[in-house]
């Protein structure tokens, strides 16, 4: 079974920093893309990054691309996002997904993450 | 950015009824739009993915149609437990994008 486990969100004031994290199990960690996706409170889904199954590429939205730093770490089956200069506007659901032939099939739980003073 | 419009945004239906919800791209995306549930306080299940294709494990009387830019996902016979916000996704160029959502709530 695909469990995708995230953790580290939290409260964090505007322009602090606040890293991500995602434990995969179920499935052979090291052969797949992978996704991160928020969702602010009462809105839609926001694509935010993706990364490719041995971490040497990577892609942003504009929205984050600067501040925000996808990784991966193979042997730990463990998927990050590293979230630097942080705003209020961040503030979200932020779920790691797995990428199936170029489409997120399975989702984590989310973890909360809330930037306010 | 292709932008995906979804209609309606809402829709109230008394079950075993048909519900039928459209997804249409800025552009052609060919077939790589995928459809989504999402219930509340749960994170997205993959229901359909590139346009008709069923995911494991998901109810018959989900389906989907369409190509290029106009996509449609059906539920057939509605049940309770269909009540959920259902997106849909495209995968055919980034940045991914998702429709806005559809509410469907059971009278």
């Amino acid at each position: 079974e695909v469990q995708l486990v995230e953790s580290g969100g939290g409260l964090v004031q505007p322009g602090g920093s606040l890293r991500l994290s995602c434990a995969a199990s179920g499935f052979t960690f090291s052969s797949y893309w992978m996704h991160w996706v928020r969702q602010a409170p009462g809105k839609g889904l926001v694509w935010v990054s993706r990364i490719n199954s041995d971490g040497s590429s990577t892609s942003y939205a504009d929205s984050v691309k600067g501040r925000f730093t996808i990784s991966r770490d193979n042997a730990k089956n463990t998927l990050y996002l590293q979230m630097n200069s942080l705003r209020a506007e961040d503030t979200a659901v932020y779920y790691c997904a797995r990428d199936y032939q170029q489409l997120v099939d399975y989702w984590g739980q989310g973890t909360l993450v809330t930037v306010s003073s | 950015e292709i932008v995906l419009t979804q209609s309606p945004d809402f829709q109230s239906v008394t079950p075993k009824e048909k519900v039928t919800i459209t997804c249409r791209a800025s552009q052609s995306i060919g077939s790589s739009l995928h459809w989504y549930q999402q219930k509340p306080d749960q994170s997205p299940k993959l229901l359909i993915k590139y346009a008709s294709q069923s995911f494991s494990g998901v109810p018959s009387r989900f389906s989907g149609s369409g190509s290029g830019t106009d996509f449609t996902l059906t539920i057939n016979s509605l049940e309770a437990e269909d009540a959920a916000t259902y997106y849909c996704h495209q995968s055919s160029s980034l940045p991914l994008t998702f429709g806005q959502g559809t509410k469907v709530e059971i009278k």
